[in-house]
């Protein structure tokens, strides 16, 4: 049973960078799609970008100039960095794996997700 | 960007009731269409992909249909685990996008 756990700080300052790192056990990271999804409080959910275990990445154009998704194949983790931050980009933080075969493409496992809050 | 509509935000049920979600794409997405279920403090659990197959370990009374622009998410006969948020994602084109979910109420 593949686990997906986010961890990193839960306030960060205005402007600054927010950085989570997402640990996979009870599968390889290799193989597969990695996304990172968040939701503001009190709304949807607004998937951010995935990377590939090659170190491809791709990334919602709201969020592009901003975002960046890497892979640490040795650590089976994947990270999210997401810049000048603002209260905008206050909000509930998953990664999840996406499957991606043929005509199937979705996510299978989601991690609990942890709440990130930008304030001074 | 593919607009993802879930027309009803919340719903009102009894146990045992046939519930009906809906989901509407602003362009067609063929049946890249997935269901997850979501409730607070938990992982999203996905429910069906593809528009209508059932993801392993979802029960049977759970069924997605549906193609192009209209879907539909059916449970069947309510039960009290069943009381959460449910949200739609098109998976046919990047950037992908979710509806803005479908919470349903214990009435």
């Amino acid at each position: 049973q593949v686990q997906l756990q986010e961890s990193g700080p839960g306030l960060v300052r205005p402007s600054e960078t927010l950085s989570l790192t997402c640990t996979v056990s009870g599968g390889s990271i290799a193989n597969d799609y990695w996304s990172w999804i968040r939701q503001p409080p009190g709304k949807g959910l607004e998937w951010i970008g995935y990377v590939y275990h090659s170190g491809t990445t791709g990334y919602n154009p709201s969020l592009a100039s901003r975002v960046t998704i890497s892979v640490d194949m040795s650590k089976n983790q994947f990270s999210l960095k997401l810049s000048s931050v603002t209260a905008a980009d206050t909000a509930v933080y998953y990664c999840a794996r996406r499957v991606v075969v043929v005509t199937r493409d979705y996510f299978d496992y989601w991690g609990q997700g942890t709440l990130v809050t930008v304030s001074s | 960007d593919i607009q993802m509509t879930q027309s009803q935000s919340s719903l009102s049920a009894s146990l045992g009731d046939r519930v009906t979600i809906t989901c509407r794409a602003s362009q067609t997405i063929s049946t890249y269409l997935n269901w997850y279920q979501h409730k607070p403090e938990k992982a999203p659990r996905l429910l069906i992909y593809s528009a209508s197959t059932l993801q392993s370990g979802v029960p049977s009374r759970f069924s997605g249909s549906g193609s192009g622009t209209d879907f539909t998410l059916t449970i069947s006969s309510l039960q009290p685990e069943d009381f959460a948020t449910y949200y739609c994602q098109q998976s046919y084109i990047i950037p992908l996008t979710f509806g803005g979910g479908t919470k349903v109420e214990i009435k």
